[in-house]
């Protein structure tokens, strides 16, 4: 069956780096477009991050854009996020989920979902 | 962006009743590209409804969705005590693709 294991998560203080990685098994990983979805403490999702297939194509939400990278490895089944000048506000349990599309590669919905990691930025 | 607002914020229902959950996008969503989804406590979001009103495998028939444009409708037919959960929409026929704010169904 489709899994999809986070890790990286911890607690970084504003300013630094953290890279998330999303260990995929049970489909061919290579197949699909990825994401990324982050759910600040008691709040809703949001989307954060898509990268296609092979990794040539990739779209951010505005609340990260310049400061996340989203990328993958097909060859080790993994995705990550290095997500960098950390501020208060990306404090949330950061979940990576598959995509599937009708139309254009990047406008999907999440059939599948991580446990999620919790990122805490604070000094 | 578009945006999606869900209401009730809180619904509280007795096990058997039906629920009826509203999402209202800002504009309208192409293709009837909209999803929904179940959260309960401390777990992941498990995809519901695509399409509007298409069944995710292994979903129940008490879950079903309708609408199209602006307006979404999830509705359960007869609650199970395992229903009582925060439930998304999301949109995917625009970028960037977007969430609701949810709402709580909670046992009265």
């Amino acid at each position: 069956q489709v899994q999809l294991v986070e890790s990286g998560g911890g607690v970084v203080q504003p300013g630094r780096s953290l890279r998330l990685s999303c260990a995929a098994s049970g489909f061919i990983f290579s197949t699909y477009a990825m994401h990324w979805v982050r759910q600040a403490p008691g709040k809703g999702l949001e989307w954060v991050a898509v990268t296609s297939y092979d990794g040539s194509n990739k779209y951010y939400a505005d609340s990260v854009k310049g400061r996340f990278t989203i990328s993958r490895d097909n060859s080790k089944n993994t995705l990550f996020l290095q997500m960098n000048s950390l501020r208060d506000e990306d404090t949330a349990v950061y979940y990576c989920a598959r995509g599937k599309y009708n139309s254009a590669w990047y406008l999907c919905y999440f059939d599948s979902w991580g446990q999620g990691t919790l990122v805490t930025v604070s000094s | 962006e578009i945006m999606l607002t869900q209401s009730p914020g809180t619904l509280s229902l007795s096990p058997g009743e039906r629920a009826t959950l509203s999402c209202r996008a800002s504009q309208s969503v192409s293709s009837s590209y909209l999803a929904w989804y179940q959260q309960k406590p401390g777990q992941a979001p498990r995809l519901l409804i695509y399409d509007a009103s298409s069944r995710a495998t292994g979903i129940p028939d008490r879950f079903s969705g309708r609408g199209s444009g602006t307006d979404f409708t999830l509705s359960i037919s007869r609650l199970e005590p395992e229903d009582f959960a925060v439930y998304y929409c999301q949109q995917y026929g625009s970028a960037p693709p977007t969430f609701g704010q949810g709402t709580k169904v909670e046992i009265k």
